[in-house]
C-alpha cells in the first residue's frame, strides 16, 4: 500500500534556529501533499497545501515566511520552521495523495520541541 | 465540507464490539464518509470509507443510514491497540483536496 515516511520523528532545537521536516512518498508519486499541525489534545489543523513544482497554498493565519514549504519532486515535500520559538512546539504531520485511486496516507508525525 | 458530530469519548471492554456513531445531517449527495484513527503520537491511519452502502474491511465495518445523515463505525472485537481518537470526516471525492478534522471520539479500551 501507499507509504509516507516522515523524518525526523522528534526534534529538539534552540530558539532562533531553523528545523527542516521531510515527507516522502515511498511507493507512489504524490502530486499534492498537505501539512498539518496538532497541539496536545487538539485535532489536526491544516497549515498548507503543497503542490509539486509550484508554490504552496497557505491557510489563513499561517505565516508563509516562517513555515517554508518546498515540493521539488513527486516524492518529497519539506517543511522548514524558520527562527523557531517555543510557541512553535507542536506535532507536525504530513499527508499525501498520489494519482486517483489512492486514499490519503499520513506520515507518522514529527514532534518539535523548541527550547 | 459538511460538518460531523461525534461523542467526545467512549469506553469499551477488550474483545467486545464497539459502535462509534457519527452524525452528518448536512451531508451532500457527493460526500463520502471517511473514518480515520490516530493512535497516540502517530499520524492518522485510514480505517474505512463509504458512500451509500455498508462497507466491510479487515479493520472494521461501516454502517450508513439509509438517509445518509448518520453512520456508525463498528469494531467487531476491540483490542487494547484500538485505543485511539477516531475521526469521522465527510469529503467530496475531489482529487487534491485536504481533509478537515473535527475533534473526533477518543476511544478507551479497558482490559
Amino acid at each position: 500500500g501507499a507509504v509516507v515516511s516522515q523524518h525526523p520523528s522528534r526534534v529538539i532545537c534552540k530558539s532562533g534556529t531553523s528545523v527542516k521536516i521531510e515527507c516522502r512518498s515511498l511507493d507512489f508519486q504524490a502530486t499534492t501533499m498537505f501539512w498539518y499541525r496538532q497541539f496536545p489534545k487538539k485535532s489536526l489543523m491544516l497549515m498548507a497545501t503543497s503542490n509539486e513544482g509550484s508554490k504552496a497554498t497557505y491557510e489563513q493565519g499561517v505565516e508563509k515566511d516562517k513555515f517554508l514549504i518546498n515540493h521539488a519532486s513527486l516524492t518529497l515535500s519539506t517543511l522548514t520552521v524558520t527562527s523557531a520559538h517555543p510557541e512553535d512546539s507542536s506535532f507536525y504531520i504530513c499527508s499525501a495523495r498520489g494519482t486517483p485511486g489512492y486514499g490519503y496516507t499520513f506520515g507518522s508525525g514529527t514532534r518539535l520541541t523548541v527550547v | 465540507d459538511a460538518k460531523t458530530t461525534q461523542p467526545n469519548s467512549m469506553e469499551s471492554n477488550e474483545e467486545e464490539p464497539v459502535h462509534l456513531p457519527c452524525n452528518h445531517s448536512t451531508i451532500s449527495g457527493t460526500d463520502y464518509i471517511h473514518w480515520y484513527r490516530q493512535l497516540p503520537s502517530q499520524g492518522p491511519e485510514y480505517v474505512i470509507h463509504g458512500l451509500t452502502s455498508n462497507v466491510n474491511n479487515r479493520m472494521a465495518s461501516l454502517a450508513i443510514a439509509e438517509d445518509r445523515k448518520s453512520s456508525t463505525l463498528i469494531l467487531h472485537r476491540a483490542t487494547l491497540r484500538d485505543a485511539a481518537v477516531y475521526y469521522c470526516i465527510l469529503r467530496a471525492d475531489n482529487y487534491g483536496q485536504n481533509f478537515v478534522f473535527g475533534p473526533g471520539t477518543r476511544l478507551s479500551v479497558l482490559p
